[in-house]
């Protein structure tokens, strides 16, 4: 079974319609985060938590909101899509055990989101 | 603006000879640099990683080398295999608890 799951694996949606992506880890990692790809553009860091009660704004956090409901899970959610939130969006988790960038993050499949 | 750039899009090599793939950076507070590997309909991968007071790691098949003075950095890989092909990501860590920024990736193709 897979160390980081995501679902759902692909979704396509309306303008203004309320999306939640989800991702669980079983790695036992306290740090998650959530990236978007976009072509050309490599990963951007959405949102990232390092424990149960951390949340933090990456670098476009705009449009998106985030809940660590739990050690292993942490979901997305896009309050109102619009079409340029459509994208490619991975979930990660690391070990606290080592300085923050430093520490390998394990990435999910990733969920291809695309509105319309 | 990109602080993290990998200029070339696509790299094609034949197998058994060496791939060689390009990363440049902006930001000076860089220090620590990471690939990772990414196939299709999956998540990347951890490959490898480099610390700013070195110049060279070395991990099997795949080195990376960083030269800070030129804000560059590099991940060879020798001999390429077919099982390669993918796309490769760099990614560079600020100081200070600063956030990943990742180049936009190069996907190396492998011609058996």
């Amino acid at each position: 079974d897979a160390d980081v799951t995501q679902t759902p694996r692909n979704r396509i949606t309306k303008t203004g319609k309320r999306i939640m992506l989800e991702c669980s880890q079983t790695k036992g990692h306290d740090r998650m985060y959530w990236y978007r790809q976009d072509p050309g553009l490599g990963l951007r860091l959405i949102y990232y938590s390092f424990d149960v009660k951390d949340i933090n704004k990456g670098e476009i956090s705009d449009g998106y909101s985030v809940s660590r409901q739990a050690q292993a899970k942490f979901s997305l959610s896009l309050e109102s899509a619009i079409p340029n939130q459509t994208a490619l969006y991975f979930c990660a988790t690391s070990d606290a055990g080592r300085p923050y960038g430093t520490d390998t993050q394990y990435f999910g499949p990733g969920t291809r989101l695309t509105v319309l | 603006d990109q602080q993290v750039k990998q200029n070339s899009p696509s790299l094609s090599v034949q197998e058994g000879r060496i791939s060689i793939l390009n990363c440049d950076y902006t930001n000076s507070m860089f220090d620590y640099f990471l690939w990772y590997k990414k196939y299709p309909a999956e998540g990347p991968t951890f490959l490898i990683s480099i610390s700013s007071i070195k110049d060279k790691n070395e991990d099997g098949r795949f080195t990376v080398f960083l030269n800070k003075s030129a804000k560059h950095l590099s991940l060879h890989i020798v001999p390429s295999q077919p099982g390669d092909s993918a796309v490769y990501f760099c990614a560079a860590r600020g100081n200070a608890g600063n956030m990943l920024t990742f180049g936009g990736g190069t996907r190396l193709m492998v011609k058996p």
